[in-house]
């Protein structure tokens, strides 16, 4: 059983369809991530949660939405996408320790979107 | 410009030979990660470096971090079909904000 685990894998949607991305890790970490990679450009940093507190919000536009109902699963659910939010989703967590990352991030395999 | 710069952005290598890859940062290094990502599929930690002159090794693999430089170098000696991949380095920003470079793509021939 891999520690985090990413469903679906592929998503192919239209711009006015709503699905959701889900993340489920079993390391027994108190934080997560949610990452988007784009084709030539850096790993962009979405959101972040500790102890299922949203921490960071990095200017993701609203039709992206995120979800995390405990610290071990995060959703991120879309409506009303773009073209342009076609990319590979990454999720990540990580253990704390007196409040910040311990650094090391363990990411799951990735949902590779489609926007039509 | 990124806050987190590499080079090369991609790098084809003969099996057997070495390579160096470099990131540089344009703000102070807190701790700087490097981790390596199979196309299409999640990142592998590699290893951290937090203090100026430290390296640290792990089979092949070494890395230093020059603080003052605000530069990280991972170096593969006798490259290996398994070492291809992208390898990322990762900064830390204000707490659990970890911000990646673009990613140097490696190819290793056999």
């Amino acid at each position: 059983e891999t520690g985090v685990t990413q469903t679906p894998r592929h998503l192919v949607m239209g711009m006015t369809n709503k699905k959701s991305l889900k993340c489920e890790q079993h390391l027994g970490h108190n934080a997560m991530y949610w990452y988007k990679q784009s084709a030539k450009k850096p790993l962009e940093l979405m959101f972040v949660y500790n102890f299922k507190e949203q921490t960071e919000n990095n200017s993701v536009p609203s039709r992206f939405s995120p979800e995390c109902p405990n610290s071990s699963h995060l959703f991120l659910h879309l409506h009303t996408l773009q073209p342009e939010d076609s990319a590979l989703y990454l999720c990540a967590s990580s253990a704390l320790a007196g409040g910040l990352s311990t650094g090391e991030l363990f990411f799951g395999e990735g949902s590779r979107l489609t926007v039509l | 410009s990124q806050e987190l710069e590499q080079s090369p952005q991609s790098l084809i290598v003969q099996e057997g030979k070495n390579l160096t890859i470099n990131c540089t940062s344009s703000k102070t290094l807190y701790g700087l990660y490097w981790y390596k990502q199979k196309y299409g599929e999640g990142l592998i930690f590699l290893m951290m470096l937090q203090k100026g002159g430290e390296e640290k090794s792990h089979e092949k693999i070494t890395a230093k971090l020059d603080e003052k430089k605000q530069q990280s170098s991972l170096h593969i000696t006798a490259s290996q079909p398994s070492h291809a991949g992208i390898y990322l380095c990762g900064a830390d920003r204000k707490g659990n904000k970890l911000v990646f470079g673009a990613g140097t793509i490696l190819r290793v021939k056999s």
